[in-house]
């Protein structure tokens, strides 16, 4: 059974950092693309950043582009998110999703992320 | 002007059909794209639906009822999920995804109530 796990998400500080990591099981991880997507609260979806396989490609969306930073540990299992420059606009929950062929087809239950003084 | 445009809000009766449209962006053709849908329940993450480029290449979602189908209408260049026989389990938010310029992009999301 494909299971992912989030965690490291709580309560931070405009201007400080997070790092969000994503325990995954059941599948060989490292042939798959990863994705991390958020959630605002009472909002809709946005998708953060994707990565390869091997960690050689990367894509960020533009509103996060020098703060977070998508990577990946395949001897781990493990899937990351690293966060910088918090603003309150980051405040959601993070979600890990496996990325097959373009089909986001698994997906973690999340971890919140709160930035506020 | 925001990539996908989906209606904030559906309302259908049980047994009836619901079509859910997400609609590319002037300059952005529908044709050229594989649309993704998702279902996202309250209190739970989003679930993979389907995804839909032509009526020969198309994916069906693992356990996901072929009740849920997908289809464009080049006209409105627009995506369509279509469900019929709509449940009162139904009753989510949807989401449409493309790939484009190197970014997954998500629609607004919108919420279909069963009642």
């Amino acid at each position: 059974e494909v299971q992912l796990v989030e965690s490291g998400g709580g309560l931070v500080q405009p201007g400080g950092s997070l790092r969000l990591s994503c325990a995954a099981s059941g599948f060989t991880f490292s042939r798959y693309w990863m994705s991390w997507v958020r959630q605002a609260p009472g909002k809709g979806l946005e998708w953060v950043a994707n990565i390869k396989q091997d960690g050689s490609e990367k894509h960020h969306v533009d509103s996060v582009k020098g703060r977070l930073t998508i990577s990946r540990d395949n001897a781990k299992n493990s899937l990351y998110l690293q966060m910088n420059s918090l603003t309150a606009e980051d405040t959601a929950v993070y979600y890990c999703a496996r990325d097959d062929l373009g089909s986001l087809d698994h997906w973690g239950q999340g971890t919140l992320v709160t930035v506020s003084s | 002007q925001a990539v996908l445009t989906q209606p904030s809000s559906l309302s259908a009766s049980p047994g009836a059909s619901a079509s859910l449209t997400c609609t590319l962006r002037s300059g952005i053709n529908v044709d050229t794209y594989t649309i993704s849908w998702y279902q996202q329940k309250p209190g739970s993450p989003p679930q993979y639906l389907l995804r839909y480029n032509s009526d020969s290449n198309k994916q069906q979602g693992s356990g996901v009822p072929s009740r849920f189908s997908g289809s464009k209408d080049a006209s409105a260049n627009a995506g369509i999920l279509l469900i019929s026989g709509l449940q009162s389990e139904d009753e989510a938010d949807y989401y449409c995804k493309i790939w484009h310029s190197s970014a997954w992009v998500f629609g607004g999301g919108t919420k279909l109530t069963v009642l």
